[in-house]
């Protein structure tokens, strides 16, 4: 199993709808999350933390299930803006720098009028 | 704040040339990452540093690649000989701390023919 897994999709959604998509990881004692935003050639920008008790900011919504091992990202009343590649990102270690940071490949999301 | 600053945005070089790649890490930040993103592979972590020493160069493909970062506002990537199979996009990153997550560069996007 990997390490970090992600869907590639595409996902294909409509203008106003909600999706979710999930990201899983294989270390139980991996520490920190987080969900970061890519767009077509473009860099990765950090969208949001992903906390214990779960996130939101404004229409997105940040989960994290330990037992089942995986951090979810949901967005509701969807805009074109949103389509981009979306990457999760999981920490294992506690120490400075790299230790224990692994990216997904990322959630190619795709909104259509 | 300028943000992380790469250069070139673009390289296209013949196969056998030196590659170097530029990067100026936000102020205050003590630990820059230089990543490579391909389709196939996705975000691969090269080489980190904290407070300009390196502590993690793993990543790095080969002794063809070599990074450098004589002070805390600049570090160097580079290539000798390039080889058509490292092109790809090449993301410079600095962060203070992993919980406050990472901030990339734009990127430069190398071609070798």
């Amino acid at each position: 199993r990997k390490e970090v897994e992600q869907d590639p999709g595409p996902f294909n959604v409509p203008e106003g709808a909600t999706v979710a998509f999930n990201c899983t990881y294989s270390n139980s004692a991996s520490q920190s999350f987080f969900w970061y935003r890519q767009d077509c050639r473009k860099e990765p920008k950090l969208l949001m933390s992903v906390y214990s008790s779960g996130n939101e900011d404004g229409r997105f919504t940040a989960q994290l299930n330990r037992a089942s091992q995986y951090i979810s990202l949901l967005i509701r009343d969807s805009k074109l803006s949103d389509s981009a590649t979306y990457l999760c990102v999981v920490i294992t270690g506690s120490g400075g720098g790299a230790d224990g940071l692994t990216f997904g490949k990322g959630t190619h999301l795709i909104i259509q009028p | 704040d300028a943000g992380v600053i790469q250069s070139p945005r673009h390289e296209v070089t013949e196969m056998g040339q030196e590659v170097t790649l530029r990067c100026k890490p936000i102020s205050g930040h003590n630990s820059l990452f230089w990543y490579r993103q391909t389709m196939m592979r996705g975000l691969e972590l090269l080489i980190y540093f904290n407070n300009n020493v390196p502590i993690d160069d793993s990543g790095m493909p080969e002794d063809r690649f070599s990074a450098k970062m004589p002070n805390a506002s600049f570090s160097t990537l580079k290539i000798q000989p390039s080889e058509p199979r490292d092109s790809a996009v090449y993301f410079c990153a600095s962060s203070r701390g992993q919980r406050y997550g990472y901030t990339f560069g734009s990127g430069t996007r190398l071609t070798v023919v």
